[in-house]
């Protein structure tokens, strides 16, 4: 089935640890996003792709890094995590123009 | 700075009744709107857009929203809520052309009492 898949699904980590979430799209889908998501504030940018090879920063890069090896791969990186980055992260990608945006299932991240 | 406002967090209403959820975005641009829902533990799911043409866009499950440029609104309304129409719904605006990704509300929370 063509879609988003991000893995893992949910993952506890220390304060200070590297963590990637890892996300694949099947749908050659030019441009890929990381949101994370957090109670009353709805969904926040964190780092784009408009197309392989090429990264953004979002409303809230600090903290998180990205790379666009390839089409269909979008990771995110925590080099060194802090509690203030236990949300809910979501990948999502888009074609071109004012396609909408699909999203995979997310990753629940909490960090101790 | 773009901004998108959701002005309620919680909306309650009783099962067939009318419901409104309000979105309001900033911008002096062209702009392209969507409502998202999302059900609980699960990603989101596009409800609806507007990109160009008629002002008023529905979707297959009886939603329905309006664009208004003059009060740069985006409202979603469905006539006769379901139960299984409890859920978060996100507005999200395109403004910035070079950058393809959406600026979202903060959710409103719909929640359908029997």
């Amino acid at each position: 089935i063509a879609g988003i898949t991000q893995a893992p699904t949910s993952q506890i980590l220390a304060a200070g640890r590297r963590m990637t979430l890892r996300c694949t799209q099947d749908m050659r889908h030019n441009a890929m996003y990381w949101y994370r998501q957090d109670l009353g504030l709805g969904l926040r940018l964190i780092h784009y792709s408009n197309t392989a090879g090429t990264t953004g920063k979002g409303e809230v890069p600090d903290g998180y890094s990205v790379s666009r090896a390839n089409t269909d791969d979008f990771p995110l990186t925590l080099a060194s995590a802090v509690p203030s980055q236990t949300s809910v992260y979501f990948c999502a990608s888009s074609t071109a123009g004012g396609s909408p945006l699909h999203f995979g299932n997310g990753t629940r991240l909490t960090v101790t | 700075a773009q901004s998108v406002t959701q002005l309620d967090s919680q909306v309650p209403v009783f099962e067939e009744a009318p419901v409104e959820l309000r979105c309001n975005y900033s911008s002096s641009v062209s702009v392209y709107l969507f409502w998202y829902v999302q059900y609980p533990n699960q990603g989101l799911q596009l409800l609806l857009k507007y990109l160009s043409g008629s002002t008023l866009v529905e979707s297959i499950n009886g939603f329905e929203a309006e664009f208004n440029k003059s009060q740069t609104s985006f409202h979603l309304r469905k006539p006769s809520v379901h139960i299984s129409d409890t859920a978060e719904y996100f507005c999200a605006v395109r403004m910035d052309m070079g950058r393809r990704a959406l600026t979202f509300g903060s959710g409103t929370r719909l929640q359908v009492q029997p």
